[in-house]
């Protein structure tokens, strides 16, 4: 099976534009979580997804939102960039069986907003 | 205030050693992960615990639930095992994570 795809890899914005980022989870998977990792915060929880609906949502404000499609992909959008928005943005699907839970990362994209 | 504690925030060991990595959280949780980091961003998930204990390969992971307490440990450590270690925690419907250990094993 192929892994987490993510996409674009590395992205330069200005602030105050806006930038939607892509996650294509592992075949079969239905749930999506995003996070966002700086150096100073560490890893922070965004959102998580779940057969097109919105399951769980971090502590973020209202300019970060996403959306799942039906073939289980899913989207991030981001308006009205800040330069605090500098961030490597990861998706991971997750697969849940029996009690065990894995979480499969995809390689993240990295955002710098000038 | 931070949810999930991780120590030592950096560990520097000689190939072959023994090492652990501690996490201690406040919250309740119905999940605790361990993740890896390679330089470049790569997330490995290592282990999902809720309690007990789970070994794979050279990689053993504890949960003490009542004294909110996981470690990481790696036996015979290697150069490759070098990166950053990532205690995460479910919580209700959120994540914490702890702020990761550096890892550098020396051959």
């Amino acid at each position: 099976k192929a892994g987490v795809t993510q996409t674009p890899r590395y992205l330069i914005k200005t602030r105050g534009q806006q930038v939607t980022l892509s996650c294509s989870p592992i075949s079969g998977h239905r749930s999506v979580s995003w996070y966002q990792q700086t150096p100073g915060q560490g890893l922070q929880f965004l959102f998580e997804y779940f057969s097109e609906t919105q399951r769980n949502k971090g502590n973020f404000p209202g300019r970060f939102s996403g959306r799942q499609f039906s073939n289980s992909r899913s989207e991030m959008n981001v308006s009205t960039l800040e330069l605090g928005d500098s961030a490597l943005y990861l998706c991971a699907s997750r697969q849940r069986t029996n009690h065990q839970e894995t979480q499969y990362f995809g390689p993240g994209t990295r955002l710098l907003v000038l | 205030k931070n949810e999930v504690e991780q120590s030592p925030q950096n560990l520097t060991a000689q190939e072959g050693e023994f090492i652990t990595i501690n996490c201690s959280y406040s919250v309740g949780i119905s999940a605790l992960h361990w993740l890896q980091q390679h330089p470049g961003g790569g997330i490995v998930s290592l282990f999902m615990l809720s309690s007990g204990k789970k070994k794979h390969g050279r990689l053993i992971a504890t949960i003490n639930i009542q004294e909110k307490h996981s470690s990481l440990h790696i036996t015979a450590s290697h150069p490759r095992d070098s990166a950053v270690y990532i205690c995460a925690v479910r919580s209700g419907n959120q994540f914490y994570f702890g702020t990761g250990t550096s890892l550098t094993v020396i051959p």
